[in-house]
């Protein structure tokens, strides 16, 4: 079966704080796709990264790093030195060659001032 | 208009009512999505439309009538609802229906409330 596991139901920090959501995957299938979106207080999920089973490099873009570790079937975020528009709902996802996308629950990232 | 957009972005209806959601994407696309999302709950895959035609009906009731009139239109027709039914409607595209290869992009959603 496949399923997305994101532990961590809501985490709260204070701006510039490094934070990190984990997810954790389950498939049987060696050929899989994982995704990151964002959905802030407006409503709509923004796609933040999509990375293939094959590829296991690290990825930085700006504040964001993501860590895929088939070891540990994680694909985990990092957001290094936090801001106030980080806060939003973060959603890990798995495509296993189909026409469907598989959702964890959300972690609510939440970043005070 | 850029991107995806829902209209409308609050419904509060009867269970008796029916209504219609509207989605529409500016992006050329091919494929639509509908998904819902509850509190608490993954975001559950409702419906897709490949080149207008529906490739997949995921267990959802004949109360939720989806139509693809053409690729950038997407509706969702809502009848004899009950209010476990409320929850936030999103919809996606993607530029063809293969979800792993093709990122979808999400509009705002619709909250929709069953009185």
């Amino acid at each position: 079966a496949q399923k997305v596991t994101q532990a961590q139901t809501e985490i709260s920090v204070v701006e510039k704080e490094d934070v990190t959501l984990d997810c954790v995957y389950e498939t049987r299938d060696t050929t899989y796709y994982l995704f990151w979106y964002k959905q802030p207080p407006s409503g709509e999920l923004v796609f933040l990264i999509r990375r293939n089973s094959f590829d296991e490099q690290n990825e930085i873009s700006g504040r964001y790093s993501w860590n895929f570790q088939k070891s540990t079937s994680s694909f985990n975020f990092t957001i290094t030195a936090s801001q106030v528009v980080d806060s939003a709902v973060y959603f890990c996802a798995l495509n296993h060659n189909t026409d469907k996308l598989i959702f964890g629950t959300g972690t609510r990232l939440q970043v005070f001032p | 208009e850029t991107g995806v957009t829902q209209t409308p972005r609050h419904l509060v209806m009867g269970m008796t009512n029916k209504k219609s959601l509207k989605c529409e994407q500016h992006l050329g696309h091919n494929a639509m999505y509908w998904y819902k999302q509850s509190a608490k709950k993954p975001l559950e895959l409702m419906f897709v439309y490949s080149l207008e035609e529906r490739v997949e009906n995921n267990s959802v009731p004949s109360r939720f009538s989806p139509e693809c009139p053409n690729s950038s239109h997407l509706f969702l027709h809502l009848h004899t609802l009950q209010p476990e039914d409320s929850a936030l409607y999103l919809c996606a595209s993607s530029q063809d229906k293969s979800a792993g290869v093709y990122e979808q992009y999400f509009g705002p959603g619709t909250r929709l409330t069953v009185t």
